[in-house]
């Protein structure tokens, strides 16, 4: 069973608008959640992440994700996108339901168009 | 200084041949993983080390095997290449498995 699900394949968006990106996971009973952005033929990065604490959570190019344990979401967001934000997003996690092993979602593709 | 890099970049190789794919973390990581990126950008797992043991294990090949000299390296060896195999190969490392990871700049295999 897939711990992590991108609702999203691709999302087109203009710029200055704003955007999220979905990310849904299998319950568990403790969770890590993270958002990692791949930039054309780079490695992946790390946005954001969750652990503990603030549900709200801030992370590098002013994007933020909010952790919902009641609908087992973790949605990126980011309220105005720029050309440079295009590349492919993936959600991450970690629990006690995937045998402390990370998997990430099938990642989706922001294009933001001028 | 790079975190964690890769080599080579890119790799053009005959069916059937062997390689290897190097990768070295200067972060003072104790966990390093092999993942394989296909053309649609889907991310699956390979391998990952803590302490020069193997901890993670997915189903892949057995053509396929992880060689870690030292913490520091964590090198992937190909044997009997296919044309399946053409993907990009990201090596990461974190300090801990439920800690961020951080990524290498990818090599990408191609299998002609």
């Amino acid at each position: 069973a897939q711990s992590v699900t991108q609702l999203d394949s691709q999302v087109p968006v203009f710029e200055e608008a704003p955007v999220e990106l979905r990310c849904n996971y299998s319950s568990s009973v403790s969770v890590y959640l993270f958002w990692y952005v791949q930039y054309p033929n780079q490695g992946l990065q790390l946005l954001l992440k969750y652990l503990s604490g603030s549900t709200l959570v801030k992370g590098i190019n002013g994007f933020e994700a909010e952790f919902n344990k009641s609908q087992t979401s973790f949605h990126l967001r980011k309220p105005s996108v720029h050309i440079s934000d295009t590349a492919e997003y993936f959600c991450a996690v970690i629990g006690s339901n995937t045998g402390n092993q990370f998997y990430f979602g099938t990642g989706t593709s922001l294009t933001v168009i001028p | 200084d790079t975190a964690v890099s890769q080599t080579p970049k890119y790799l053009v190789t005959q069916m059937g041949n062997d390689k290897s794919i190097k990768c070295e973390q200067n972060l003072g990581h104790d966990t390093m993983y092999w993942y394989k990126q296909d053309s649609k950008k889907f991310l699956k797992i390979m391998f990952s080390y803590n302490n020069k043991e193997l901890i993670i294990n997915e189903t892949v090949p057995n053509r396929f095997s992880p060689k870690s000299p030292d913490k520091a390296h964590l090198n992937l060896h190909i044997n009997s290449l296919e044309l399946g195999d053409s993907a990009v190969y990201f090596c990461a490392s974190s300090q801990d498995i439920r800690d961020e990871q951080f990524f290498g700049p990818g090599t990408r295999l191609t299998v002609l």
